[in-house]
């Protein structure tokens, strides 16, 4: 099975930050990968896939890069809806997900 | 507008066989490409990608849940139905449904989700 490993765990940032959110495969994935944001008590959102498609209606302030085993989500200014915790998920053999980034307010 | 609605027991004794029903709307399971799957989220942990099953009847099951995983579709009534036998506490979670987009291959939509207690 393929592992995704997040760092960091949680992340302590304040609004207007550049946030970066590093996800690594245990093995290549080509650029199936997606980011979700989730909020307490909320469904997961879907962000990003394909490693930097950017989702209808998600805030262009929000981009993803990466191919093979390395990716990494961008929050270019961080805004006060951005709180939150931020999963990545392979899709490229079944499918799995990282075990989370908490954005908390600094 | 695709939806999705998880329906099952809030509660369930250990050992017991979970059955939670997925009704969709805005899709059909018989188009090419499409698939629904089944997620699930311990309190105060990550996601855990379940089992998923696709337009064509073809299923997908996690590795280390598969031999206590059942899916099904009834594409008539449109839901998918999961079983998940012998259940134990750790298995205390909410329990998602998702569609899986048939071009783009990602879980855009999720069900909100229903909430399973395992207690005696």
């Amino acid at each position: 099975d393929i592992q995704m490993t997040q760092s960091p765990s949680t992340l302590s940032a304040s609004v207007g930050d550049r946030v970066t959110i590093t996800c690594r495969a245990s093995q290549a994935i080509n650029v199936w990968l997606a980011w979700f944001q989730q909020k307490p008590g909320k469904v997961p959102k879907l962000l990003i896939y394909k490693a930097s498609s950017l989702e209808s209606g998600v805030p262009s302030r929000f981009s993803g890069s990466g191919s093979g085993t390395e990716f990494t989500l961008t929050i270019s200014s961080l805004q006060p809806d951005d709180f939150a915790t931020y999963y990545c998920q392979q899709y490229n053999t079944h499918w799995t997900f990282g075990q989370g980034t908490k954005v908390e307010i600094k | 507008q695709i939806t999705l609605k998880e329906s099952g027991p809030t509660v369930v004794k250990p050992t017991q066989t979970l059955t939670l029903t997925c009704i969709f709307s805005g899709f059909s399971l018989n188009t090419s490409g499409v698939a629904v799957v089944w997620i699930r989220q311990p309190p105060g942990k990550a996601l855990e990608w379940l089992a998923l099953i696709y337009w064509d009847d073809d299923k997908r099951y996690s590795s280390s849940l598969k031999n206590r995983l059942t899916i099904t579709k009834d594409t008539s009534k449109n839901q998918v139905v999961l079983t998940m036998t012998n259940m134990d506490p750790v298995d205390t979670a909410t329990y998602y449904c998702a569609h899986r987009d048939a071009t783009r291959r990602v879980f855009g939509i999720w069900g909100q989700g229903t909430m399973v207690t395992v207690s005696s």
